[in-house]
């Protein structure tokens, strides 16, 4: 069946610089995206979504983007923090389908 | 507003056993989610339930089989367990499907 995968595995970055986490989906009938952060031990974390009549979606230090001609999906840390330090997941849905996970990509920060 | 709670967070059983994890959703959630998180296969989707019913169901094994109650509190159980069982199990929940679902903690199931 299709799935979400990720283009990165790992990605490192210097503390104080934009981080960019990419996707990519292969299921064109998806309209709903997530971005969860998990850290070690922990469960997944929500954090920011958008839907598939937007393009651009803006939380607090973070950007999702959705390409839809291409399917796909990014998610941009502004002013990148140790503590953001993690595996982030993309996760795609569509209708009342259930969220098909990405793989993840570890962001490790360097201070 | 508390979060997602799992029980028990870790547990050890042996290879033929059965198993039931809990989770309770954050109050006012009327769905609830089932993940295993494996190192191997990452999130894979177990099955979904919303009031009581179950709406989907990944590509599990009937093994694997799970409920929800009157009050939105769910449980999973896992008969005969294999070596492979051995996951990281996630629950989630939301207010209704196909909406931003938040995460518990997990059951860490190491099958010996």
């Amino acid at each position: 069946g299709e799935s979400v995968g990720l283009h990165l595995p790992t990605l490192s970055v210097q503390e104080g610089d934009n981080s960019i986490i990419n996707c990519a989906y292969s299921n064109s009938a998806s309209d709903y995206f997530i971005w969860y952060k998990q850290e070690s031990g922990k469960g997944p974390q929500f954090i920011i979504d958008i839907r598939s009549n937007m393009d651009k979606r803006q939380g607090q230090r973070v950007t999702v983007l959705l390409n839809k001609t291409v399917k796909h999906l990014s998610l941009q840390i502004a002013a990148t923090q140790p503590g953001d330090s993690a595996v982030y997941f993309c996760a795609e849905t569509s209708g009342n389908t259930p969220l098909v996970f990405g793989k993840g990509t570890r962001l490790s920060v360097i201070a | 507003k508390a979060g997602v709670t799992q029980t028990p967070r870790y547990l050890i059983k042996t290879r033929g056993q059965q198993v039931t994890l809990s989770c309770s959703p954050i109050s006012g959630h009327r769905s609830v989610s089932w993940y295993q998180q494996t190192p191997g296969q990452g999130l894979q989707f177990l099955f979904e339930y919303f009031s009581e019913t179950q709406r989907n169901k990944g590509n599990f094994p009937g093994r694997f089989s799970g409920r929800q109650f009157s009050n939105s509190r769910s449980e999973m159980n896992v008969s005969t367990l294999e070596l492979g069982d051995s996951a990281l199990y996630l629950c989630a929940s939301s207010l209704v499907i196909n909406n931003e679902q938040y995460f518990g903690p997990g059951t860490r199931l190491t099958v010996t």
